[in-house]
């Protein structure tokens, strides 16, 4: 069973970096079938899509945040990273990580997030 | 990018039919078969629902169905169950490796 986990600072102060980090259990990062995802939904709001990076380390930003956002990959601790520089207030969210089936062994692009952590509330604030 | 339109709400009797409709432009929805829907309860994360428009994945109910016409994707949930009540969300792929996701439906089960 695929699980992932959100874990970092539950609080931030504005114009500082926030850091999140996903832990993956029962697959690996190292697969080539998948993108490793970071999305947020603010308070009551919709969901917006952060940014996604693969097991190559080739990284792919909204564009919205793009000058802001770093994911990394870390296949030795199987375990992915977000970074946002300067955060505002605007910032608070629920930051969700979750697996983006890529490719799959048919030769079909299924392009779907399937799994998800429970999300993990970031509040930017003094 | 703008997020896809949804209806704010929409509502329906058990047993019957509800649909979302989730509309963007040829540049997303209409430019792509890749249209994902996601279920999403109170303080719980989005559960995939449908993609590549019309595709159910499996341990989805068959009530669960999605299809698309131009610029605008739709998702039907047929007899309405109460553990339907949930917040719905609708995604796209925008092309150059973007997404963009829907502004969100609240169904509510009467």
């Amino acid at each position: 069973q695929v699980q992932l986990q959100e874990s970092g600072p539950g609080l931030v102060k504005p114009s500082q970096t926030l850091s999140l980090t996903c832990s993956v259990s029962g697959d690996s990062v190292s697969s080539a079938a998948y993108y490793w995802t970071w999305l947020r939904q603010h308070p009551g709001k919709g969901l917006e899509w952060i940014g996604y990076i693969y097991y190559s380390g080739s990284t792919y930003y909204n564009p919205s945040l793009k000058s802001r956002v770093t994911i990394s990959i870390d296949t030795s601790k199987n375990q992915f990273s977000l970074k946002l520089s300067s955060v505002t207030a605007a910032d608070t969210a629920v930051y969700y990580c979750a697996r983006f089936y890529y490719y799959d062994s048919s030769g079909d692009y299924p392009y779907y997030f399937d799994y998800w952590g429970q999300g993990t509330l970031v509040t930017v604030s003094s | 990018q703008s997020a896809l339109t949804q209806p704010p709400s929409a509502s329906g009797s058990p047993g019957q039919s509800v649909t979302i409709s989730c509309t963007g432009t040829s540049s997303d929805v209409g430019g792509y078969n890749y249209v994902s829907w996601y279920q999403q309860h109170p303080g719980k994360a989005p559960k995939l629902m449908i993609y590549e428009v019309s595709k159910r994945p499996s341990g989805v109910p068959d009530r669960f169905s999605g299809s698309k016409s131009g610029n605008t994707a739709s998702l039907t949930v047929s007899g309405l169950q109460a553990e339907d009540e949930a917040d719905y969300y609708c995604c796209s792929y925008a092309g150059s490796n973007n997404f963009v996701f829907g502004t969100g439906t609240k169904v509510t089960v009467l």
